[in-house]
This record gives structure tokens, sequence and C-alpha cells, in this order.
């Protein structure tokens, strides 16, 4: 029962640094999304892909990258970290119902 | 622009109290609208609702929307330590896979 697993759980990064946070999911979801979670705010979307080779950007996408080249994966990329971008990281997935299948989240800290 | 406000952002109190928990939006396209429970870690489903004035109900839990007014409401009866957590209400939008989240519920259950 591994549903939606993301790597690293915790991460701390100087200003400048690249990295990028893993997300892998084994329910066969055509839909897979990233948040982020910041304090008073909720859930921002990033990014989001409808399926393999096609991804959108979401409310929050500057300074992220991603790509889906195969359904069970979908990739955050921070290209040169900001401050601002320290937060809770969620990937998550769905079918087409809709409801969103989430990931345990990562943690990232940028000094 | 598409917001959903959740209130109140915090509430304490005591076991065996009756709380809810209120959702509004404005968002265009509306198709459905999903409420989630955040303990430490990822967020967990509890509801989807997309016809106005029916209730989901899941043991202590209950929920209904209202269409017209734009809003929801979250229930919980005879809370119980374990209820703490923050409630998230989500609306998903016709057309594309993005939910938009409010702020969040911080819900403090003490004995």
């Amino acid at each position: 029962n591994a549903g939606v697993t993301q790597t690293p759980k915790f991460q701390v990064l100087k200003t400048g640094q690249s990295m990028t946070l893993q997300c892998a999911q084994d329910m066969n979801h055509e839909y897979m999304s990233w948040y982020r979670q910041d304090p008073g705010m909720g859930l921002r979307l990033i990014h989001y892909s409808v399926g393999a080779g096609i991804t959108d950007q979401g409310e929050v996408p500057n300074g992220y990258n991603v790509s889906r080249s195969t359904t069970e994966d979908f990739p955050l990329r921070l290209l040169s970290a900001a401050p601002s971008q320290t937060s809770v990281y969620f990937c998550a997935s769905s079918s087409i119902t809709g409801e969103l299948f989430f990931g345990e989240g990562s943690r990232l800290t940028v000094l | 622009e598409d917001k959903v406000v959740q209130s109140p952002l915090s509430l304490v109190v005591h076991e065996g109290d009756t709380v809810t928990l209120n959702c509004s939006y404005e968002v265009t396209n509306f198709r459905s609208l999903l409420w989630y429970k955040q303990e430490k870690k990822a967020p967990t489903f509890l509801f989807m609702l997309t016809s106005s004035g029916i209730e989901k109900k899941s043991g202590r839990l209950s929920s209904i929307l209202d269409k017209k007014e734009l809003f929801s409401i979250l229930n919980i009866t005879a809370t119980q330590t374990g209820d703490s957590a923050i409630y998230l209400c989500a609306v998903d939008r016709q057309g594309a896979q993005k939910l938009v989240f409010g702020q969040g519920t911080r819900l403090t259950i003490n004995p």
C-alpha cells in the first residue's frame, strides 16, 4: 500500500543551490500535482500534470520546474533555491474523480 | 480570482463538545467541494460534496453543501482528542485538476 511516496522528507539547502524533490505513485493515476504549505496560507498549487508528457503551471510556479516522463513519477526541481521557498511540499495524485491522495510531505529549509 | 475562505482559523474546545467549521467559496466552474483532515503529515480525505442540500455523514462527522449561498459546513459531534487536527476545505473546478484550498481551521480538543 505505498500510495504516493515523496523523498526526501527533510532537506536543508543554502541559497542558490539546486535540488529535486521526488514523487512516485503506484495507483496508476493520471493526475499529479505539487503543493506547498505555509503557515496561515493553506496549500497552494505549484505545478500539475494531467498525464505523461503534459504539465501546467499552478498558482505559484516561479522558481520551480517539473516534468512527467512516466505516469508514476513527477519530480519537482528547484533550480536556484531562495529563502522564500522554505516550506512544506506535498505531492498528490488523483483519478478523474478529483479526490487527491497526498504524500507525507517534504520539509525544505533554505538558509 | 478563485477564493476559498475558512472560519474560524483556530478553535479550542473541550472533549465532548460539538463544533462547526465553515467554508465559503467564490470560484468559476465549480465541480465539487472536498474536506480533508491533516494531523501531523499528509492531509487525508473526509468528504466530497457535489450536490446542494445532501448531507454526507461518517460516524461523528457530517458535512453539507449550499451551492446557492456558496458555502459548506463540517460538523463534528461528541469531539475526542483524536479529532485535533487542521481541517482543510478545497474546491475542485470543472475542466482542470486544480484544487483551490482554504487556509485551514486548526482544531484543538482538550481533555
